[in-house]
């Protein structure tokens, strides 16, 4: 089993709340990622960093911010929650020097519910 | 037109049944195929990758690549009631270092 981890498993709160989820990852990688997955939806990425220091958008449009101070440490940070933010988000890591397999650990996930 | 196609099913078959999931997709630099196995309330965890055409076999799984269609499978033998989850496909290739997944099937193995 992948040691990542992610926190809160759920999540239900008030529009307008500020919220962050956290996302730790204790096999060394350098690469982590944020994606958002609705029922029925393709996966998607909404944020990466391929390490300390480094982040970048992903493919969809996200209202969302992230920081990378830490190897072991991705959280992700909601300003203003929507219920359009209402999703499930999973975070995931990848060793860099085996980037052609590019094998990605996921966590269990933070089901987020905007009210 | 999406760069990968997978019928998001549910597909119900009985225990011991052969089973067989497909994605197709458009973007011919794919070179690395994944397969992600997906528990309810759980995050994928990765089940087979296979680089270029060919076949890969790991026990009851097997995973094929056809980059001449575009068309990858992935086969379960003897299909057991644990194996209920939802697949994902996935594949990246070419200049860009992303994943892109399938949207996934739903996968009910009846005892």
């Amino acid at each position: 089993e992948a040691d990542i981890y992610q926190t809160p498993r759920y999540l239900v709160i008030g529009t307008g709340k500020k919220i962050t989820l956290e996302c730790s990852q204790t096999m060394g990688h350098d690469k982590m990622y944020w994606y958002q997955q609705d029922p029925g939806m393709e996966l998607h990425l909404i944020h990466y960093s391929y390490g300390v220091n480094s982040t970048e958008k992903g493919d969809l449009s996200s209202e969302s911010t992230v920081s990378r101070i830490r190897t072991e440490h991705f959280p992700l940070t909601l300003e203003s929650a929507r219920p359009s933010h209402t999703s499930q988000y999973l975070c995931a890591s990848s060793d860099r020097l085996k980037a052609y397999t590019d094998t990605q650990y996921f966590g269990p996930g933070t089901r987020l519910t905007v009210l | 037109q999406k760069e990968v196609e997978q019928d998001p099913g549910p597909l119900s078959v009985p225990e011991g049944a052969i089973v067989s999931l497909n994605c197709t997709y458009s973007n011919s630099a794919f070179q690395y195929f994944m397969w992600y196995r997906q528990y309810s309330r759980k995050g994928p965890e990765l089940l087979m990758y296979t680089y270029s055409s060919g076949n890969k076999e790991d026990g009851r799984f097997t995973a094929q690549v056809d980059k001449s269609s575009k068309y990858i499978s992935l086969f379960i033998r003897d299909s057991q009631p644990s194996d209920s989850a939802t697949y994902l496909c996935a594949m990246k290739g070419g200049r860009d270092d992303k994943i892109i997944f399938g949207k996934g099937t739903r996968l009910h193995i009846l005892p």
